[in-house]
């Protein structure tokens, strides 16, 4: 079985501050993925980024940056400079095997991010 | 649109009723997820095409739930005798073939209220 933790339902900041979301995972796959989607009040889930298990290097794009820790098996996601615009929840999902057999992602309860102007 | 679409965006029914809900994948992706979310929680797995199959149907929670993907592109997601709590958001997902790698796209979803 697999599992998604996101531990915080809610973050409230001021425009400008940094902010760092949290997901931690339990699988028992060796080979597995992981995702952060971001829905805005639209609805639609938007792919932001996918990193394999073999692949621990952390990763920056723009003002979003993702921490890929296997040891403490987590895949935090720090946004720098919070913007308006990044009022969203954010959800962090593992691909692994499901009980059919496929890779089906799993994802977290999600963390809402209400950023302030 | 380049994009999966969804309809309706919103259906309201009236328990015991029967409903259906249409996905349209972008073009030329073989692999179609559905999913289901309540208020307050991540999406849930219900089903998996691949092509006009169903893949892995293990997500569905009973036999009032059924999909179909005849020609291998568009989909129905269809719930009988629906309940109050099937009330949820259905979200729609394609990739290009389902491989384990493979990021899935989003549609809007179909906003489903069972009075």
């Amino acid at each position: 079985a697999q599992k998604v933790t996101q531990a915080q339902t809610e973050i409230s900041v001021v425009e400008k501050e940094d902010v760092t979301l949290d997901c931690v995972y339990e699988t028992r796959d060796t080979t597995y993925y992981l995702f952060w989607y971001k829905q805005p009040p639209s609805g639609e889930l938007v792919f932001l980024i996918r990193r394999n298990s073999f692949d621990e290097q952390n990763e920056i794009s723009g003002r979003y940056s993702w921490n890929f820790q296997k040891s403490t098996s987590s895949f935090n996601f720090t946004i720098t400079a919070s913007q308006v615009v990044d009022s969203a929840v954010y959800f962090c999902a593992l691909s692994g095997a499901s009980s059919g057999g496929s890779y089906i992602p799993t994802f977290g309860r999600g963390t809402s991010l209400i950023v302030h102007p | 649109g380049a994009g999966v679409s969804q309809t309706p965006s919103n259906k309201v029914t009236e328990k015991g009723k029967y409903v259906e809900l249409r996905c349209d994948p972008i073009s030329g992706h073989t692999a179609l997820y559905w999913y289901r979310q309540s208020l307050g929680q991540g999406p849930e797995f219900l089903i998996y095409f691949q092509g006009t199959g169903a893949a892995d149907d293990s997500g569905l929670p009973n036999d009032r739930f059924f999909a179909v993907r005849p020609e291998g592109s568009v989909s129905t997601l269809k719930i009988q005798r629906t309940e109050r709590g099937d009330s949820a958001v259905y979200l729609c997902a394609s990739s290009l073939t389902g491989a384990s790698r493979e990021t899935q796209y989003f549609g809007p979803g179909t906003r489903l209220l069972v009075l």
